[in-house]
Parts: structure tokens; sequence; C-alpha cells
């Protein structure tokens, strides 16, 4: 079966620099979620986008957007980095909103590291 | 605001025990629960969901249950495995989808 595919999987970038995460949602799936995982830490929602439209937002920085395509992939846009943005980035995807269940499915991950 | 916390933070058996993991929530209108593991660096798999509306869910050696008055849900492991080594995080979502995860428990099954 199809999972959600994050590109790329590993980036290293310096400070002040910027960088772009994109998640391919499963087929058919609609919605895409962004959290935030640092070293020993939980996942942080960071965002969430219905339709190509913002659902959620949680904690995300103002440096950072993401928007949703009409294809329904999704890019998070990270500008100005900071040393502490390094972290496990997770897209997920689930089916509509509106339906019960918002059962998600986590891609593999983008590994960001700054320095 | 949702509050998620998973006791205990470490555990440790030995093989073929059974475990139970535990989650509390602050926040009784959840719409639903979810169980992840992960293994350390890697992404998170779902295990187990259980809609608001549930008590239960059962999959192979895996149950979990959601009590809502009491803020409660739990994950029980039968016959546990050295494969099922991982950290289990438990995830709380609210009516926009989003997950308000706990710190996880390291689970480790010594063979």
């Amino acid at each position: 079966a199809a999972g959600v595919i994050q590109s790329p999987r590993h980036l290293i970038k310096e400070k002040r620099e910027t960088a772009t995460l994109k998640c391919y949602p499963i087929p058919r799936h609609d919605t895409v979620y962004w959290y935030q995982q640092g070293p020993g830490q939980d996942p942080q929602f960071l965002i969430s986008f219905y339709e190509k439209m913002q659902s959620d937002k949680g904690s995300i920085p103002d440096r950072f957007s993401a928007q949703q395509f009409s294809d329904y992939h999704s890019e998070l846009n990270m500008s100005s980095l900071e040393l502490g943005d390094s972290a496990l980035y997770f897209c997920a995807s689930s089916l509509e909103q509106g339906a019960s269940s918002y059962e998600q499915y986590f891609g593999p991950g983008t590994r960001l590291t700054v320095t | 605001k949702q509050e998620v916390t998973q006791i205990p933070a470490a555990l440790s058996v030995p093989e073929g025990e059974n475990l139970v993991l535990n989650c509390s929530f602050t926040d009784s209108a959840i719409y639903n629960l979810q169980w992840f593991r992960q293994d350390p660096g890697k992404g998170l798999t779902s295990l187990l969901l259980i809609q608001s509306s549930q008590r239960e869910q059962t999959s192979g050696r895996l149950n979990a249950s959601l009590d809502k008055s009491s803020g409660r849900s739990t994950l029980y492991i039968a016959a546990s495995q050295p494969g099922d080594s991982a950290t289990y995080l438990c995830a709380g979502g609210g009516n926009t989808g989003k997950l308000i995860f706990g710190q996880g428990t390291t689970l480790q099954v010594k063979p």
C-alpha cells in the first residue's frame, strides 16, 4: 500500500539559510498535517491543511510557512534557520476532516540539521 | 487546552510478560485517541485508533481502551516479545484532527 512520502529524508543547512520540505500524502487523502519532533521530545503539531486551505495552526514560528497544492502535496518552507530548528519533521495525511475517522498516517520524516 | 501524559516513562520487562501502558488526557472532548510505535530515529507507526464513541480496539496482541469520563487510555500488550521494544506514544485528536502527543513510554523487552 502506498504511504506518505517525504523529501528530502535528510537535510543539512547553515544558520540563516532557508529550507523546503515536501510531503506527498497517501492517494485520496486530502488532509495534511506537519509535526516537529526535537531530540528526545514528543512530536509537536505545527500546521494542517484540508482541501488546500489551512485548517489549524499550532506552535509554528512566523519564519515558517506552508501550503497545500492542487494535487494535495504540501510544502513546509523554513527561513532564517536557527540551531533550534534542528529536528525531525513529520508529515501525516488522513481522509477528509468531516469523516468520523481522523486516523493519521505518518511519513518517515525529514531530519533537518542546522549548523 | 489538551494535555497528554504517559506513565511510566520507561519500562523493562522479560519476554513473554503481559504489560499495560497508561495514557491520560485532560480534555474529555477528544474526537479520538491514537497509539503509535516509534523506533529510535524512525517514523511513527499507527497501532490503533479509538474513536470517541468506542471503548476499545484490538489488533493482534494489542488491545487499547478508552475511558473519556476518567480521561484515560491504556495499551495492553500480550505475550511481549523483544521485537516489541520501542517507544509507544499516545495522542489525543481534536475536532480539526491535530494530535496532541504524550511524552511516550520507552519499552524494553528482554529475551
